[in-house]
């Protein structure tokens, strides 16, 4: 079964600073993998996607992320933190060659960033 | 161009008390889906919709939760009767039907307390 590991409950950083957020997966095939973010009592909000290409994605706010098959991870970076950039961010992966509930989208458990200033 | 609409936002209900959430979503996004958000978790699904058609539920509750999507458009999701464990955020998401590579659109979330 597909399933999706965010190994940090809490990333705290400083404004200004490089910041990664972890990611792993575990899927029989080639994944598809998404990062999302959550700001206090707002839904959750698309930041970028691998589905194939190039191991490195850019997103939205400045945000890529790499993907590396043979460390099954897919890593959220940033190369310079903002305060604004605190929330909560979801990583999550869908096996796109199952149907039914085996194609659904997995999400991690969530990863609370912090950027002080 | 609006986004996923929920309403209502938050609602606060004592036990075994039915309660309704409803969704829009964003317009021509063929494909809907409801989530349960506990506290310190990540999304799980409930109900995937492809237009009218219900094409997995394999994860809802049936013997407390129901869902329609009369239309193909607007959603609800309802739970009778609600126990103090429902007590989570509803998401609601939808997204174009071109794959498994589509983002998917979140809603704010209904926040259900129940007492």
């Amino acid at each position: 079964a597909q399933s999706v590991a965010q190994p940090e409950d809490q990333v705290n950083v400083a404004e200004g600073n490089p910041l990664t957020v972890k990611c792993t997966y575990s899927v029989s095939g080639n994944p598809y993998l998404f990062w999302y973010v959550q700001y206090p009592n707002r839904g959750l909000q698309f930041l970028l996607k691998y589905i194939t290409g190039d191991n490195l994605v850019k997103g939205s706010y400045g945000f890529e992320a790499e993907f590396n098959k043979s460390q099954t991870s897919f890593h959220l970076k940033k190369p310079s933190a903002l305060v604004s950039d605190s929330a909560l961010y979801f990583c999550a992966v869908r096996d796109p060659f199952r149907g039914g509930s085996q194609g659904n989208l997995i999400f991690g458990k969530g990863t609370k960033l912090s950027v002080k200033p | 161009e609006a986004g996923v609409v929920q309403s209502p936002r938050y609602k606060i209900i004592e036990k075994k008390q039915p309660v309704a959430f409803w969704c829009n979503p964003i317009s021509g996004h063929n494909t809907l889906y409801w989530y349960l958000q506990n506290l310190g978790q990540g999304p799980e699904l409930l109900i995937r919709y492809e237009n009218e058609e219900a094409v997995d539920d394999s994860q809802l509750p049936k013997d407390r939760f129901s869902a329609e999507r009369l239309k193909g458009v607007d959603s609800t999701l309802k739970i009778q009767p609600a126990e103090l464990g429902d007590s989570a955020v509803y998401l609601c998401a939808s997204s174009l039907d071109r794959g498994p590579g589509d983002e998917q659109f979140f809603g704010p979330g209904t926040r259900l307390t129940v007492l």
